[in-house]
């Protein structure tokens, strides 16, 4: 089946940008997600790309799509406490309608 | 890793019956699941979050008396899908906390469709 991969954790300082890397094997991805998750809480939708887009940014965050290696990556600058989280890519087939989570990437900012 | 089961993954039913979705945490105790609805072609949207020993918390135009949530044990939470229509026809999706509130596992989800 179709599979989507992240990096387990990140760490970054207060202020720095944070990028958090996510790969798949969906050929007919249409849309990407980016979810956040703060302890006890459900998923948040933070941001999606259409899969024939190569970036998206809305505010602090950049979405990159590499299309042809089946990249994405999220970028949070300026990263704060607050954006301390779990964060997971999720890939929405075409073929299957469903959607496909990766692991999840936990982020610990410090001061 | 983790595991979370959920089954069935596909159920058709006629229009007016119940469907009960099960979702279970396979080596870990979930103290917290989760229950999303997809829509075709959208994202994910929470309707409840179910906690273990106590009621179900129901996200805003949620209906609680439609989708019934029981979370009995600490590795079983079931929704169940009652008076089912053609519109609650939809993918459904449950994901589990560990212990710790740390990490989500994801079920493979339950297509429904209501004829």
């Amino acid at each position: 089946g179709e599979d989507v991969e992240q990096s387990l954790f990140l760490s970054v300082r207060e202020g720095d940008s944070s990028v958090i890397n996510c790969t798949y094997t969906d050929s007919s991805s249409t849309y990407l997600y980016w979810y956040k998750q703060e302890p006890g809480a459900g998923l948040q939708l933070l941001t999606y790309i259409f899969s024939n887009m190569d970036m998206k940014q809305d505010q602090r965050l950049t979405v990159l799509l590499n299309k042809k290696d089946k990249h994405l990556s999220l970028r949070i600058a300026d990263t704060q406490t607050g954006d301390s989280a779990i964060y997971f890519c999720a890939d929405l087939s075409y073929n299957t309608d469903k959607l496909i989570f990766g692991t999840g990437t936990r982020l610990q900012v410090f001061p | 890793g983790a595991v979370v089961s959920q089954h069935p993954s596909r159920v058709i039913c006629k229009s007016g019956t119940s469907v009960k979705i099960e979702c279970r945490s396979l080596d870990f105790q979930a103290t917290t699941m989760f229950w999303y609805r997809q829509f075709p072609k959208q994202s994910l949207m929470l309707m409840a979050t179910s906690n273990e020993g106590s009621k179900a918390t129901y996200e805003q135009g949620v209906e609680k008396d439609k989708f019934l949530i029981n979370h009995a044990s600490l590795t079983l939470s079931t929704l169940t899908v009652t008076s089912a229509h053609p519109e609650d026809s939809s993918f459904y999706i449950c994901s589990a906390n560990g212990m710790v509130n740390t990490e989500a596992f994801f079920g493979q989800g339950t297509r429904l469709t209501v004829v």
